[in-house]
């Protein structure tokens, strides 16, 4: 167990739906990764907040945001969803500040129909 | 974008033998890690590399940060049946004021044959 908690764990929705995934660091860290794992694109980095302001920025949609909050939980929205979007998406936590350790949670499994 | 190679893509082996994989890329990067990930779960940080040269080791695994900062390798010796899984090498160009995203290789399925 990496500490790192995402829900839910699964999730069905339609095209051009909107959903919300949520990630809770381990204790003490305070960055928050996504990534998105798909067969073809592999393991990417969408996009990381430090202590509530966004870090950096990879390969995320203009249709997907992400927030941290207060509290160091961040939330990943997907929005006006696509068929090509059903993949496993990860969350992942630092101490941050000189260490690139980053502890990945158990995921979400996101199916578009 | 920044692209990691890592080979092999999958590995057959018996149960006792010793593995080896390794990542290279056209970019410089400051720190590799390497990864382990069952089906359903996410990734596991096994091993992570801070120093060009650096030998680090966890248990049965060893994994190196190449000289040239442009790749990296893990060995898992006298490989066993919990060891199936996918590895993944994982680099960042971070040079300060907080952590970046990682770049991931594709993956080496490691298979253990009966």
């Amino acid at each position: 167990d990496s500490g790192v908690t995402q829900t839910p764990k699964h999730l069905i929705t339609a095209t051009g739906q909107r959903v919300t995934l949520r990630c809770s660091p381990r204790s003490g860290d305070l960055s928050v990764y996504w990534y998105q794992q798909s067969l073809d694109q592999g393991l990417q980095f969408l996009i990381q907040y430090y202590n509530g302001e966004e870090r950096a920025k990879g390969n995320i949609l203009e249709r997907f945001s992400a927030q941290q909050f207060p509290d160091l939980h961040s939330e990943l929205n997907l929005s006006s969803l696509e068929l090509g979007d059903s993949a496993l998406y990860f969350c992942a936590s630092s101490v941050a500040g000189g260490r690139n350790e980053q502890f990945f949670g158990p995921g979400t499994r996101l199916t578009v129909l | 974008g920044q692209q990691l190679n890592q080979s092999p893509q999958s590995m057959f082996i018996q149960e006792g033998e010793d593995v080896s994989m390794n990542c290279t890329s056209s970019s410089i990067f400051n720190t590799w890690l390497w990864y382990k990930q069952d089906p359903g779960e996410g990734p596991v940080l096994l091993i992570a590399l801070y120093k060009a040269g650096e030998l680090t080791s966890n248990g049965r695994l060893t994994a190196q940060f190449g000289i040239t900062r442009k790749d990296s390798f893990l060995n898992i010796s006298a490989s066993i049946p919990s060891d199936v899984g996918i590895y993944f090498c994982a680099g960042t160009q971070y040079s300060g004021g907080g952590a970046d995203g990682l770049t991931f290789g594709k993956g080496t399925h490691l298979i253990i044959q009966p």
